[in-house]
């Protein structure tokens, strides 16, 4: 059973770099199939897709997001990564990591519990 | 990117049926049958419910179904239960991916 688990600093100073890392256990990261994705809640709002990585590194992003987000992989750890840079207030949320299935349409079949992170000084 | 538009909430009482939409555009739900429902429990993981319009995965109950018409998406739930009530969310690849606002379900 494939488990992903969100971990990082819960609260970040305005302005600051947020970083989280998802470790992933039950399965390989460097499988072919999926890529791994980053999503975030807002208290009170919808789900808002980040972005998303490939084993080989490839990257896609939110439009609304690119400018300040970096994902990464280290498949040496089976985890991957979020940097979303010059956080605000706004930047506040649960957020969550997750597998996306290449072969259901790239479906996010599996999510970590998430975790949330307040932008604060 | 805008996000899908979802009714904010739905209810219906033990037993019966529900419909929650999903309207996109041609550019993501119209486009592709790329398609995705989740359930959320609050302070849970979010679960996939159906992926591709309309297919269950392996451990989903068959009172669960989706379907596509045009640049609106549907979920079904039959014979609601009292644990079906949660946040469901839509989702559609379009060059990346777009959640819809989601919508309460509420079982009375």
């Amino acid at each position: 059973q494939v488990q992903l688990q969100e971990s990082g600093p819960g609260l970040v100073k305005p302005s600051q770099t947020l970083s989280l890392t998802c470790t992933v256990s039950g399965g390989s990261i460097s499988s072919g199939s999926y890529y791994w994705s980053w999503i975030r809640q807002p208290a009170g709002k919808g789900l808002e897709w980040i972005g998303r990585i490939y084993t080989s590194g490839s990257t896609n992003y939110n439009p609304s997001l690119k400018s300040r987000v970096t994902i990464s992989v280290d498949t040496s750890k089976n985890q991957f990564s979020l940097k979303l840079s010059s956080v605000t207030a706004a930047d506040t949320a649960v957020y969550y990591c997750a597998r996306t299935d290449i072969y259901i349409g790239g479906a996010l079949d599996y999510w970590g519990q998430g975790t949330l992170v307040t932008v604060s000084s | 990117q805008s996000a899908l538009t979802q009714p904010a909430s739905v209810s219906g009482s033990p037993g019966q049926s529900i419909t929650i939409s999903c309207t996109g555009t041609s550019s993501d739900v119209g486009g592709y049958n790329y398609v995705s429902w989740y359930q959320h429990h609050p302070g849970k993981a979010p679960k996939l419910m159906i992926y591709e319009v309309s297919n269950r995965p392996s451990g989903v109950s068959n009172r669960f179904s989706g379907s596509k018409s045009g640049n609106t998406a549907s979920l079904t739930i039959s014979g609601l239960q009292a644990e079906d009530e949660a946040d469901y969310y839509c989702s559609s690849y379009t060059s990346s991916r777009v959640f819809g606002g989601g919508t309460k379900l509420t079982v009375l």
